[in-house]
């Protein structure tokens, strides 16, 4: 079975400095996806980034970046000069190779001060 | 291109009663997924749709939970009767291929009293 573990429940960080949220992951499948959403209190799920496991590169999206350890299962999302519109839920999921629907951790509260 | 929509956007209900969730998933993706959302068991996956056919629904918590989808711009997610256990946010996504990004629409918050 999968499994998604974010250890940081929360966290504070300055603005304009950068942020690195955990994401650790087990799974027996070679072929698979990760994927980060972000949460606003608003309500709906935006989606970030996406790193598949073959991918040699790590991804980027403006801000945003994932550090992929393939050999430690580990995908940590880091986002650049953090602004107060990062203040959100993050969630980091994957999904397998097959038509599967994606497995969440827990999540990580960024609270963003000035 | 508009992104998935979901109605009601709020529900709020009383026990017993029937509930029916509705989806418009993205124009031309071909997977539908129904996620739900709770405090104590954060983002589950309940049933997903391949071209409008049920693919997976191991996650749909019991018998009172039935989800369809009869064309390829519509799903709905019932739930009767409905119970307080059931309050949560449910969410539509839709990707376009297999391991695909998912959408997220902006999903429609439920309580049942």
């Amino acid at each position: 079975a999968q499994k998604i573990t974010q250890t940081q429940p929360g966290m504070f960080v300055q603005e304009k400095e950068a942020v690195t949220l955990d994401c650790t992951y087990d799974t027996s499948d070679q072929s698979y996806g990760l994927f980060w959403y972000k949460q606003p209190s608003s309500g709906e799920m935006i989606f970030l980034i996406y790193q598949g496991s073959y991918d040699e590169q790590n991804a980027t999206e403006g801000r945003y970046s994932l550090n992929f350890q393939k050999a430690r299962k580990s995908a940590n999302l880091v986002i650049s000069a953090s602004q107060l519109g990062d203040s959100a839920m993050y969630f980091c999921a994957m999904s397998r190779g097959g038509a599967d629907g994606l497995t969440f951790g827990k999540g990580t509260h960024l609270i963003i001060q000035p | 291109d508009a992104g998935v929509i979901q109605s009601p956007r709020h529900e709020v209900t009383e026990m017993g009663q029937e509930v029916t969730l509705r989806c418009k998933p993205i124009s031309g993706h071909d997977y539908l997924f129904w996620y739900r959302q709770t405090m104590m068991r954060g983002l589950e996956l309940l049933i997903y749709f391949n071209n409008n056919v049920p693919i997976d629904d191991s996650g749909m918590p019991e018998d009172r939970f039935s989800a369809k989808m009869p064309n390829a711009s519509f799903s709905t997610l019932k739930i009767q009767p409905s119970e307080p256990r059931d309050s949560a946010v449910y969410f539509c996504a839709s990707s376009f291929r297999v391991r695909e990004t998912q959408y997220f629409g902006p999903g429609t918050r439920l309580l049942v009293l």
